[in-house]
């Protein structure tokens, strides 16, 4: 069962532009929504964060929106550049726990 | 701090041979998380250790696996015996108490068993 679903696993994206990562999830306890990005041979890095009670969290180029009723959340990277390729990951978090989804690869374009 | 460090980074064994991934989390970090990464399945939690205590282990896949974690500074997550199933990247993550908290993650182990 996954709890955490990012049903597109690749995205291309021109530089400049705006990058969009999509997130849905089915754990309506979950308390905090969390990004997390990856590099090769890198483990996974804490982006960016939203509390279950807020829309909007927003930090310089990246912003992430949450839509509780849809049970969806995406990431909004703008303007995008080529070393913000990776892969995203969002997660879900009650507890302690995170649920992770199974990631994106975001490709930036020069 | 040099952040959480893991070893060895790559391992190649062959199936039915023992596996020991070894885990130091960030100093003063009390929680500390074994996840396992694959494609179909994204980042698995195996495991997850508060105060040296295993909490849940709700994750491990079956008793073939096991953890441990004998001090504050030092965790182990052993597979005995191996199969090419097992063949993963393998993240340990220590974070300052519970939830909502930022989770720190090593390089990773990237398990190969033939």
């Amino acid at each position: 069962d996954q709890q955490v679903k990012q049903n597109s696993p690749s995205l291309s994206v021109q530089e400049g532009r705006i990058s969009i990562l999509n997130c849905d999830y089915t754990n309506s306890m979950f308390d905090y929504f969390l990004w997390y990005k990856k590099y090769p041979a890198e483990g996974p890095t804490f982006l960016i964060s939203i509390s279950s009670i807020k829309d909007k969290n927003e930090d310089g180029r990246f912003t992430v929106f949450l839509n509780k009723s849809a049970k969806h959340l995406s990431l909004h990277i703008v303007p995008s550049q080529p070393g913000d390729s990776a892969v995203y990951f969002c997660a879900g978090s009650g507890t302690y726990k995170y649920i992770f989804g199974t990631g994106t690869r975001l490709k930036v374009l020069a | 701090d040099a952040g959480v460090i893991q070893s060895p980074r790559h391992e190649v064994t062959e199936m039915g041979q023992e596996v020991t991934l070894r885990c130091k989390p960030i100093s003063g970090h009390n929680s500390l998380f074994w996840y396992r990464q694959t494609m179909m399945r994204g980042l698995e939690l195996l495991i997850y250790f508060n105060n040296n205590v295993p909490i849940d282990d709700s994750g491990m896949p079956e008793d073939r696996f096991s953890a441990k974690m004998p001090n504050a500074s030092f965790s182990t997550l052993k597979i005995q015996p191996s199969e090419p199933r097992d063949s993963a990247v393998y993240f340990c993550a220590s974070s300052f108490e519970l939830a909502g908290n930022e989770q720190f993650f090593g390089p990773g182990t990237r398990l190969t068993v033939l």
